[in-house]
């Protein structure tokens, strides 16, 4: 798996978009791009992924840059709920062992 | 569905102690796994399985042991429990590879060894 850098904290006003940044300038073709967040005194929970292209669900958007080095995962609206640490992982296919690192903390100011 | 449930929520153990830390999941997941969160840090891998009767190691698998007879459960032991393993545990399963699916995680152990 590629080492990812995210910035260790962030804050964001409420209703706002958040743009959380993450370099993995070391990435392979066959990485893919995993972001999941935990909330306080509870588990992860997963976010989005992708590969190549950008991606859209429920929960947020992920922007994938052409040379794959970075991406960005976009909350479009932030809630107080989106309070939150959140990891960028870049993890390699077929690769049973996903390793977490420090990831951003998120603050939501109402 | 139930998801991911881990058994007890709470513990302290003594230094020596050995105890096993209950997970199991109902989603018929292939892959499951354990991590610690030491406080202020990140997720560490223990132990990981990709099916019933297959284990590996992660990245801090000393002092611990897994096994896994069934799809559902994934038993973390503690074999003699020292303080350095005073942490937060995480059970998590996933459906299969980790590259195409997501992992679901349980809502944790907290263990304090004395």
């Amino acid at each position: 798996d590629a080492k990812t850098t995210q910035p260790n904290s962030m804050e964001s006003n409420e209703e706002e978009p958040v743009h959380l940044p993450c370099n993995h300038s070391t990435i392979s073709g066959t990485d893919y791009i995993h972001w999941y967040r935990q909330l306080p005194s509870q588990g992860p929970e997963y976010v989005i992924h992708g590969l190549t292209s950008n991606v859209n669900n429920r929960m947020a958007s992920l922007a994938i840059a052409e040379d794959r080095k970075s991406s960005t995962l976009i909350l479009h609206r932030a809630t107080l709920r989106d309070a939150a640490v959140y990891y960028c992982i870049s993890h390699s296919y077929n690769n049973n062992d996903m390793r977490f690192g420090a990831g951003t903390r998120l603050t939501v100011k109402p | 569905n139930a998801g991911v449930t881990q058994t007890p929520k709470f513990q302290v153990l003594k230094t020596g102690q050995s105890m096993t830390l209950q997970c199991a999941q109902d989603m018929n997941h292939e892959y499951m796994s354990w991590y610690r969160q030491d406080p202020g840090m990140g997720l560490r891998l223990i132990h990981y399985s990709v099916g019933a009767g297959i284990t590996d190691q992660g990245e801090v698998p000393n002092g611990y042991n897994v096994s896994r007879s069934t799809t559902e459960d994934f038993p973390l032991r503690l074999l003699s429990a020292a303080p350095s393993q005073t942490s937060v545990y995480f059970c998590a399963s996933s459906l299969r590879d980790l590259s195409s699916y997501e992992q679901y995680f349980g809502p944790g152990t907290r263990l304090t060894v004395t």
